[in-house]
C-alpha cells in the first residue's frame, strides 16, 4: 500500500463550479500537509500548507485536513480554465516529503 | 534570485551511457532533493541531502549516485543508463517543509 493515495481522475468540471480534490494517507507520523500545483512542463509550486486538522483558506482555495480519518482535501471555488493543472498532495515528516500521484482537473469554459 | 536551476533541460542517452544532472540553488537552503516523475507515479524521491556533507537514499535510489558539492550544488549521476530511467527529473531545495523545485530535466534512454 502506498503511503499517500491520490485519485488521478479524470476530473472534468464546468467553469465556475467547485473543484474537489482529495488524498488519503496511512502514516500517522505525517506532520505537515501541502498541496502543490504543477503546470505542464514546469516544476511544482507550493499552493497551500497546513500542519493541523481543520480548514485553511486562501482566496479561492480551501485546504482541509482530517487527521483522525487520514484524509486531506483541496477545494477550488469559482473554478476557471486557468486552474487546469496537476495538483499534487504532499505530506512530510522529518526531511522526507511524500507526494501523491497528482490529479489534473479539466475546467471547461 | 534564480531560485533552483537545473541543467540540462533535455537529454537523450543510449543504454549504458553515463551522465550527470546538475542542480544549484541560490536561496541558502540546507536541504536539497532529487525526484523523478513518471506518469501515474507522482514524484518519487531518489536521494536527498539534509545538509552540506550528508546524503541519504530515498525511495528509488538504485542506479543513481549523488554528490553534494557544496551548500549550493547537488548533482545526480547515472553511471550506466537504462531505459527504465527515462523520466523527468526534478531537483528541489527545502525551507521549513516548503519545497522549491527547479524546471526539470527530461531524460530519454534509448
Amino acid at each position: 500500500q502506498k503511503e499517500v493515495e491520490q485519485d488521478p481522475g479524470p476530473l472534468s468540471v464546468p467553469e465556475g463550479a467547485i473543484v474537489s480534490l482529495n488524498c488519503t494517507y496511512s502514516n500517522s507520523a505525517f506532520q505537515y500537509f501541502m498541496w502543490y500545483r504543477q503546470y505542464s512542463r514546469k516544476g511544482p509550486e507550493l499552493l497551500m500548507y497546513t500542519y493541523s486538522s481543520g480548514n485553511k483558506e486562501d482566496g479561492r482555495f480551501t485546504a482541509q485536513v482530517d487527521k483522525s480519518s487520514k484524509y486531506i482535501s483541496l477545494f477550488i471555488r469559482d473554478s476557471q480554465p486557468s486552474d487546469s493543472a496537476t495538483y499534487l498532495c504532499a505530506m512530510s515528516v522529518g526531511f522526507k516529503t511524500i507526494f501523491g500521484a497528482g490529479t489534473r482537473p479539466f475546467v471547461k469554459a | 534570485n534564480a531560485g533552483v536551476t537545473q541543467t540540462p533541460k533535455f537529454q537523450v542517452l543510449k543504454t549504458g551511457q553515463s551522465m550527470t544532472l546538475q542542480c544549484a540553488q541560490d536561496m541558502n537552503h540546507n536541504s536539497m532533493y532529487w525526484y523523478r516523475q513518471d506518469p501515474g507515479m507522482g514524484l518519487r524521491l531518489i536521494y536527498y541531502s539534509a545538509s552540506e556533507g550528508t546524503t541519504d537514499k530515498g525511495e528509488v535510489p538504485n542506479g543513481y549516485n549523488v554528490s553534494r558539492l557544496n551548500k549550493r550544488e547537488f548533482s545526480l549521476r547515472l553511471e550506466s543508463a537504462a531505459p527504465s530511467q527515462t523520466s523527468v527529473y526534478f531537483c528541489a531545495s527545502n525551507l521549513y517543509n516548503e519545497q522549491f523545485f527547479g524546471p526539470g530535466t527530461r531524460l530519454t534512454v534509448l
